[in-house]
């Protein structure tokens, strides 16, 4: 099994651009969710998913929108960067939902984005 | 609000010791508390998980405490390596769907 991949793995882009960042799970999980890291802010929750065809805000939406067309796959989209989106990005995985406590999260390797 | 804090300075220790990482949190009533690792360049990977009613849980060499009236969680590395030099992040579930986590205390175990 592969666990969560994330593609691509680093990107460079100019402000005003716009990117697709792939996340893919092969562990059959329903939740899936997109964070970005930054330096002294932690990770922070931009949007998730509780299943196919479903997407929720997180702590810092704006500027990003997220499809869940395959149960597989958590897509991340920047309509148009700004360099304020320079940061990691992580995409995670669970099986349930966190309410029922046993739903440990699987992140994938990352994505580095620098925004000009 | 809901607050988690873990502390921002590295902790560093030797090798053989037992490293002691705190998460304080405010304003909440968490039904357990998880730790995760993240090593540089790389995502955290789930540690241990303790719930409300469970004091104290073991594995291998880490222990984590859950004191729900301190609202304070203790993570220990007993007879520390260098090979535990990673960043340690507590987070606790947040509504029903997701978990917040805290900033993540580095540690650095020194041969």
């Amino acid at each position: 099994n592969a666990g969560v991949t994330q593609t691509p793995k680093f990107r460079v882009l100019k402000t005003g651009q716009s990117m697709t960042l792939l996340c893919a799970q092969d562990m059959n999980h329903e939740y899936m969710y997109w964070y970005r890291q930054d330096p002294g802010m932690g990770l922070r929750l931009i949007h998730y998913s509780v299943g196919e065809g479903t997407t929720a805000k997180g702590e810092v939406p704006d500027g990003y929108n997220v499809s869940r067309l395959k149960k597989q796959n958590f897509l991340l989209g920047l309509e148009s960067a700004a360099p304020s989106q320079t940061s990691v990005y992580f995409c995670a995985s669970s099986y349930g939902p966190s309410a029922r406590g046993y739903n440990e999260q699987f992140f994938g390797p990352g994505t580095r984005l620098t925004v000009l | 609000s809901q607050k988690i804090e873990q502390n921002s300075e590295a902790l560093n220790i030797q090798e053989g010791k037992t490293a002691t990482l705190t998460c304080n949190y405010t304003n909440y009533s968490p039904a357990y508390l998880q730790w995760y690792r993240q090593d540089p360049g790389r995502g955290p990977v789930f540690l241990l998980l303790i719930r409300e009613n469970e004091k104290e849980k073991r594995k291998e060499r880490l222990k984590v405490t859950f004191d729900t009236t301190l609202k304070q969680s203790l993570f220990h590395i007993t007879a520390s390596q260098p090979a535990d030099s990673a960043t340690y992040l507590c987070a606790l579930p947040r509504g029903y769907s997701t978990l917040t986590f805290g900033k993540g205390t580095m540690l650095l175990v020194s041969p």
